[in-house]
């Protein structure tokens, strides 16, 4: 079956810090891929997407390369804010209305 | 604006007792899912409905409920069955079954004690 494997957290980084969340993935078919973001008690946001390989997904500074031949979508923030904290899903979806989720990233950016 | 909303953002039951979360969309979406999130987990999915009147199982449906009546609700009844329903429910809607990305709803604490 499909599933996503998430970087564990929980990450903590300095203001105007490099982030890096990794990401893989298994699946069967050609998955899209997403990065969802959740801040304390709310649901999921989309936060970018890719949908075939070599595309790259993009948002409010966020990252992130469809890489088939490492089967990998990890994401990139070239310098986090503390308004970046929150925790951050991977996800895939090879049939249309069933997504599989990774476990979550939190990250926390101090000042 | 357009969304999603599930009401109430906290919920308190007594153990035995069924109880239903709301969850209601103005986006015109076709599909709608339920998924339960636990404390530094993912998300698992309980129901979905690609259309009215139509709904099939998730990976954890034992001890749920759902009906699709009308295309914008999709109400959850946690029933007596269900073995640990503390959690935090999300609901979520996408435009058809084409569509890949997901909209979520702000989520209900359900505590039963």
């Amino acid at each position: 079956g499909n599933s996503v494997t998430q970087m564990e957290g929980p990450v903590t980084l300095s203001e105007e810090a490099f982030l890096t969340i990794n990401c893989t993935y298994t699946a069967t078919g050609y998955p899209s891929l997403f990065w969802y973001v959740q801040y304390p008690g709310e649901g999921l946001q989309l936060l970018l997407k890719a949908t075939k390989a070599d595309d790259k997904g993009s948002n409010k500074g966020f990252e992130a390369t469809y890489r088939k031949e490492t089967t990998s979508f990890h994401l990139e923030k070239g310098s986090v804010q503390v308004s970046d904290s929150a925790v951050y899903f991977c996800a895939l979806n090879t049939n249309a209305g069933k997504s599989t989720f990774g476990d979550g990233t939190t990250l926390t950016v101090k000042p | 604006d357009g969304g999603i909303t599930q009401s109430p953002k906290y919920l308190f039951r007594k153990e035995g007792q069924n109880v239903t979360l709301s969850c209601e969309q103005n986006l015109n979406h076709d599909a709608m899912y339920w998924y339960r999130q636990d404390p530094g987990q993912g998300l698992r999915l309980i129901y979905y409905s690609q259309i009215v009147n139509d709904f099939q199982k998730g990976d954890i449906a034992e001890g749920y409920s759902v009906s699709r009546e009308k295309k914008e609700s999709f109400p959850l009844t946690v029933t007596s069955a269900q073995k640990n329903p503390t959690a935090f429910y999300l609901c979520a809607s996408s435009p058809s079954i084409e569509s890949y990305e997901q909209y979520f709803g702000p989520g209900t604490r359900l505590t039963v004690t």
